[in-house]
């Protein structure tokens, strides 16, 4: 089947460390690959996406790379600041409308 | 450019009650969903549309909800009658059909609490 599993547990880190969040699948096919952001109240946003095998996706200082041998997809930021606090959903996007979530992650960064 | 577009942000009802939630999608996206987020069942795909039929509605859980679609950019999700285990966030989201990897666009979601 197609389905995302997220590292479990929130993430506590200071600001300016280097956060990463791990996220590996299971697909049949070439699924595209995403990373979505919610903010304390809001609805999910698109962070990043790679569309194929080796692609990086980077937006605000945040890359995840399509690693296909790996079949993973880890999102990454050098230094993160207060307002990176969010909860982060890795996705996959198979058949091309349906999209596979993991359970989301919390991130809180301490000032 | 406007991202999708849902109403009402917030809603407080009593059992019993008719609850209806509303999308605009995305102009030209011609694929609309609905989801609904819980901390127990994270986000689960309710029902979506192409080209406003819809073509999934496996995850809709029970006769009491409905969807519908009357034109390319509006739709409803009815919850008739209400039950405080319909409390969640509901979100709408559309996307472009066709074009292989397009990101599906999500709206800032309805708040709904059943007391």
């Amino acid at each position: 089947g197609n389905s995302v599993t997220q590292m479990e547990g929130p993430v506590t880190l200071s600001e300016e460390a280097f956060l990463t969040i791990n996220c590996t699948y299971t697909a049949t096919g070439y699924p595209s690959l995403f990373w979505y952001v919610q903010y304390p109240g809001e609805g999910l946003q698109l962070l990043l996406k790679a569309t194929k095998a080796d692609d990086k996706g980077s937006n605000k200082g945040f890359e995840a790379t399509y690693r296909k041998e790996t079949t993973s997809f880890h999102l990454e930021k050098g230094s993160v600041q207060v307002s990176d606090s969010a909860v982060y959903f890795c996705a996959l996007l198979y058949g091309n409308n349906r999209l596979a979530f993991g359970k989301g992650n919390q991130v809180v960064v301490i000032p | 450019d406007a991202g999708v577009i849902q109403s009402p942000r917030h809603e407080v009802t009593e059992m019993g009650q008719e609850v209806t939630l509303r999308c605009k999608p995305i102009s030209g996206h011609n694929s609309l969903f609905w989801y609904r987020q819980t901390m127990m069942r994270g986000l689960e795909l309710l029902i979506y549309f192409n080209n406003n039929v819809p073509i999934d509605d496996s995850g809709m859980p029970e006769d009491r909800f409905s969807a519908k679609m009357p034109n390319a950019s509006f739709s409803t999700l009815k919850i008739q009658p209400s039950e405080p285990r319909d409390s969640a966030v509901y979100f709408c989201a559309s996307k472009r059909q066709g074009a292989f990897g397009n990101t599906i666009y999500f709206g800032e979601g309805s708040w709904l609490t059943v007391v």
